[in-house]
């Protein structure tokens, strides 16, 4: 069964520091994909980056940066450079194919990021 | 492009009644799929249509139900509602053969 365990329950940073968000992963398949969402106050879980199972390469999107390890199933999340905006509760994801090729993500249990000016 | 629409926002329920939650996807998305968030649980899986049909389905009782339009509107309904219920609905969408969900803001039901 897939299972995606985020241990940061809460982050409190200073505006301007570099903030990683750890995310370690279950599967036994060989194919699935990996996410991060981000969840603001609102309630809407906004989709920030995906990773299929084959593409180890990291990637760096303006502030954002993400480090995808099969050995160590690891796939964290760094945000650069921290803003007050960037404070959310995010959360990581793991889908593998489920009947009739749907990827539907399991979830962590978020880890709450907390941005003081 | 319209983002995924949940209706009411809020609603606020009496234990024993049933509730209806409405969901409309991206134009274009066939595959909608519903989660329940709480503090104790997190966000867990309830199930998901696609083509009017119950493709996939979490561990809830048979309180939780579903079901979905030909256009791809999915409605969401739990009867004899439980003080547990109080949770945030969330929505989601997504394409065929896509692979990310993109959700709605959610409906927060709380059952008193």
């Amino acid at each position: 069964a897939q299972k995606v365990t985020q241990a940061q329950t809460e982050i409190s940073v200073v505006e301007k520091e570099d903030v990683t968000l750890d995310c370690v992963y279950e599967t036994r398949d060989t194919t699935y994909y990996l996410f991060w969402y981000k969840q603001p106050p609102s309630g809407e879980l906004v989709f920030l980056i995906r990773r299929n199972s084959f593409d180890e390469q990291n990637e760096i999107s303006g502030r954002y940066s993400w480090n995808f390890q099969k050995s160590t199933s690891s796939f964290n999340f760094t945000i650069t450079a921290s803003q007050v905006v960037d404070s959310a509760v995010y959360f990581c994801a793991l889908s593998e194919a489920k009947t009739g090729g749907s990827y539907i993500p399991t979830f962590g249990r978020g880890t709450s990021l907390i941005v003081h000016p | 492009k319209a983002g995924v629409t949940q209706t009411p926002r809020y609603l606020i329920k009496t234990r024993g009644q049933q509730v209806t939650l409405s969901c409309s996807p991206i134009s274009g998305h066939r595959s909608v799929s519903w989660y329940q968030q709480t503090p104790g649980q997190g966000l867990q899986f309830l199930f998901e249509y696609f083509s009017e049909t119950q493709r996939n389905k979490g561990n809830f009782p048979g309180r939780f139900s579903g079901r979905q339009f030909s256009n791809s509107r999915s409605e969401m309904n739990v009867s004899t509602l439980e003080l547990g219920d109080s949770a945030l609905y969330l929505c989601a969408s997504m394409s065929v053969g896509g692979t990310e969900a993109f959700f709605g803001q959610g409906t927060r039901l709380t059952v008193v």
